[in-house]
């Protein structure tokens, strides 16, 4: 299973876009990768998942580049209630390994 | 639509007892289920995958024998967790995929707090 790599915390002020960048640099031709935002005491909730290129829907785009090393959730004009940890999961049929995530906190 | 539910959302229970949680795909059909706990201010940690009909596969480390899992049908899993002690307070979060696809996606529900006194 490809292992992945985020920034641990990012703060950002509300209306700003944020960029959460995940590294997987040992993904498998046949990897997906999958986006998902959890809220304490809370299960994850799926935000988007790609394969190359660009993938967009209502709430977050999604960016992966041509060699698909990195990928990057971009959220546009944060509010304060996208304070969550955000995780990146890469595989093939399921994607079952969590890393640690990315602990977004949106400041007034 | 792929709405998963858990219950009980919380319990609380003393040393020894055993404890059942259901997992519930309400509006799919759910192949696979599988069951996570999270520590607190930690990751989830995949404990199993159930297929309907068949044993579930315990990740390494994970006592089978103590955390029983049913998957009767396409559409409920249950995780018993027996004999338990204050170590296995946690959050238990259940996910569901319909299957049978190349690409899936796992639908989570809302996880259920385990307090063992």
């Amino acid at each position: 299973l490809a292992k992945t790599t985020q920034p641990i915390s990012m703060d950002s002020y509300e209306g700003q876009e944020v960029n959460i960048t995940c590294s997987h640099n040992n993904i498998a031709t046949n990897d997906y990768i999958t986006w998902y935002q959890q809220f304490p005491s809370q299960g994850p909730r799926f935000i988007i998942q790609g394969y190359k290129t660009k993938v967009t829907n209502e709430v977050a785009s999604l960016f992966i580049p041509a060699d698909r090393k990195s990928s990057t959730l971009s959220l546009p004009r944060v509010s304060l209630s996208d304070t969550a940890v955000y995780y990146c999961l890469v595989g093939g049929s399921y994607q079952l390994t969590f890393g640690k995530g990315t602990k977004l906190s949106v400041i007034p | 639509g792929a709405v998963v539910s858990q219950h009980p959302s919380r319990v609380i229970c003393k040393s020894g007892t055993s404890v059942k949680i259901e997992c519930r795909s309400l509006d799919f059909q759910a192949t696979t289920m599988f069951w996570y706990r999270q520590f607190p201010k930690q990751s989830l940690m995949l404990m199993a995958t159930s297929n309907e009909g068949s044993k579930a596969t315990y990740e390494q480390g994970v006592e089978k024998d103590k955390f029983l899992i049913n998957h009767a049908s396409l559409t409920l899993s249950t995780l018993t967790v027996t004999s338990a002690h204050p170590e296995d307070s946690s959050f238990y979060i259940c996910s569901a995929a319909r299957g049978g696809r190349a690409r899936e996606t796992q639908y989570f529900g809302p996880g259920t707090r385990l307090l063992v006194l």
